[in-house]
């Protein structure tokens, strides 16, 4: 199965911050790659599809970049609705896996 | 508008099975994958497989190859995932999630907290 390595696993910011957050595939995954948001006690919800889509409703300081094995999530000014828990996902195949989470909060 | 809706909380003993639904409504139930995720207390995400709604193929991660099985009732548009053989480490919230507007799980259910205790 293929490996998604996050990092970090977590981080502090302060609102305003510029957040980056990286996810790594142990092999090649060309784009088949997406970020999803969990805040406590909901499900997960889909941010970036394919490596780069953004999904329809997300809000534009979320944008996200990469191919192959090395993925970014960035969240360009960070908000107090932003404090979440990140996941990457690789859809290239099965079985699809996640990364480990990055949990996210504010300095 | 699209939703999927699971099952209530459940409690089983060890050894057990559990039985937990999605009902999907909104959208064509056939013609999308049906995939299930599960969460243990604190800990991530876990994807444990999917099943086709048109065709009743299925593909189970190898982790829960023998212990999971999933179905589907198109008469009532339902998803159901079967887990036996019930440990602790079992006790999880459960997902399904489909790719249904988006290329990936852009419709979640609300979970179903499964909890395995003596």
């Amino acid at each position: 199965a293929i490996q998604m390595t996050q990092s970090p696993s977590s981080l502090s910011a302060s609102v305003g911050d510029r957040v980056t957050i990286t996810c790594r595939a142990s092999q090649d995954i060309r784009n088949d790659l997406d970020w999803f948001q969990q805040k406590p006690g909901k499900a997960p919800k889909l941010l970036i599809y394919a490596a780069s889509g953004v999904h329809s409703g997300v809000p534009s300081r979320f944008s996200a970049s990469g191919s192959g094995t090395e993925f970014t999530l960035t969240i360009s000014s960070l908000q107090p609705e932003d404090i979440a828990t990140y996941y990457c996902l690789q859809d290239y195949n099965y079985p699809h896996t996640f990364g480990q989470g990055t949990k996210l909060e504010i300095k | 508008q699209v939703q999927l809706v699971q099952s209530g909380a459940e409690v089983k003993k060890p050894g057990a099975s559990v039985k937990v639904s999605c009902k999907a409504s909104g959208y064509t139930f056939t013609g999308y994958y049906m995939h299930w995720v599960r969460q243990a207390p604190g800990q991530g995400l876990e994807w444990m497989g999917w099943i086709n709604p048109n065709s009743g193929d299925n593909y189970y991660a190898q982790k829960f190859q023998g212990r999971v099985t999933m179905t589907i009732d198109t008469y009532i548009n339902v998803a159901y995932m079967e887990l036996s053989g019930l440990r602790y480490d079992d006790t999880a919230v459960y997902y399904c999630a489909s790719d249904i507007e988006a290329a990936g799980f852009d419709y979640w259910g609300q979970g179903t907290l499964v909890t395995v205790s003596s």
